[in-house]
């Protein structure tokens, strides 16, 4: 079975705070995502990343930046965490190959900057 | 751009009874995802359907693929409170690796 892990389910920061969100999958994936999912607003793609060192902005990419040294993680980075950064943070990996391209998501990171 | 919309966007019934929600877009899809989300948790693929006028079957849960590969719909027979879950609906972006979701469907059954 495909697992994504993420580092932590909860995260309490303050306003200002450098924040890392961690992603690990051990299916040997080509592709990562990081989304943010807000009441009303459903799955927002915030970057994808193809392979090692190399990323794509999503749709909401501003805020944000990511690190993918290593195929199996991806990180997220909060640079100067902000209140409307509280969210629910979902990673999610997916093969290059075949036409489909499912997704296999983590349990999610519910953040929340104060 | 690929849109895929769901209906309705809230579905409250009580367990036993049927239900079917719905996933449009006026494009066409190589394929369209399921993924059922439950409370704090992320989403968990349920099914992949690829070929127009495709129907799939995971025990009680009724997936079809329209003719023209433009929607989907899910059916659940004899809803159960395990069935309560945020129901997502997700295609390929052409030409990209990524997908677009639609906005889903909560759907909670009642004891």
């Amino acid at each position: 079975d495909v697992k994504v892990t993420q580092s932590s389910r909860y995260l309490v920061k303050r306003t200002g705070e450098k924040v890392f969100l961690e992603c690990v999958q051990d299916m040997d994936h080509e592709n990562m995502f990081w989304y943010r999912q807000d009441p009303g607003l459903g799955l927002r793609l915030i970057y994808f990343s193809y392979d090692v060192k190399m990323k794509e902005k999503g749709d909401i990419p501003e805020g944000y930046s990511v690190s993918r040294e290593k195929k199996e993680r991806f990180s997220l980075i909060l640079e100067s965490a902000s209140t409307n950064q509280t969210s629910m943070y979902l990673c999610a990996s997916s093969r290059r190959t075949g036409h489909s391209y499912e997704q296999y998501f983590g349990p999610g990171t519910r953040l929340t900057v104060t | 751009t690929q849109l895929l919309e769901q209906s309705p966007q809230f579905l409250s019934i009580q367990e036993g009874e049927n239900l079917t929600v719905y996933c449009n877009s006026s494009s066409v899809f190589s394929s369209l995802q399921w993924y059922r989300q439950e409370p704090g948790e992320g989403p968990v693929l349920l099914v992949t359907v690829v070929t127009g006028g495709e129907v799939k079957k995971l025990k009680r849960l009724t997936f079809q693929f329209g003719d023209a590969r433009k929607d989907s719909s899910l059916h659940i027979t004899a809803a159960q409170p395990g069935d309560t879950g945020l129901y997502l609906c997700a295609g390929p972006i052409q030409g990209a690796q990524k997908l677009v979701f639609g906005q889903g469907t909560r759907l909670t059954i009642n004891p």
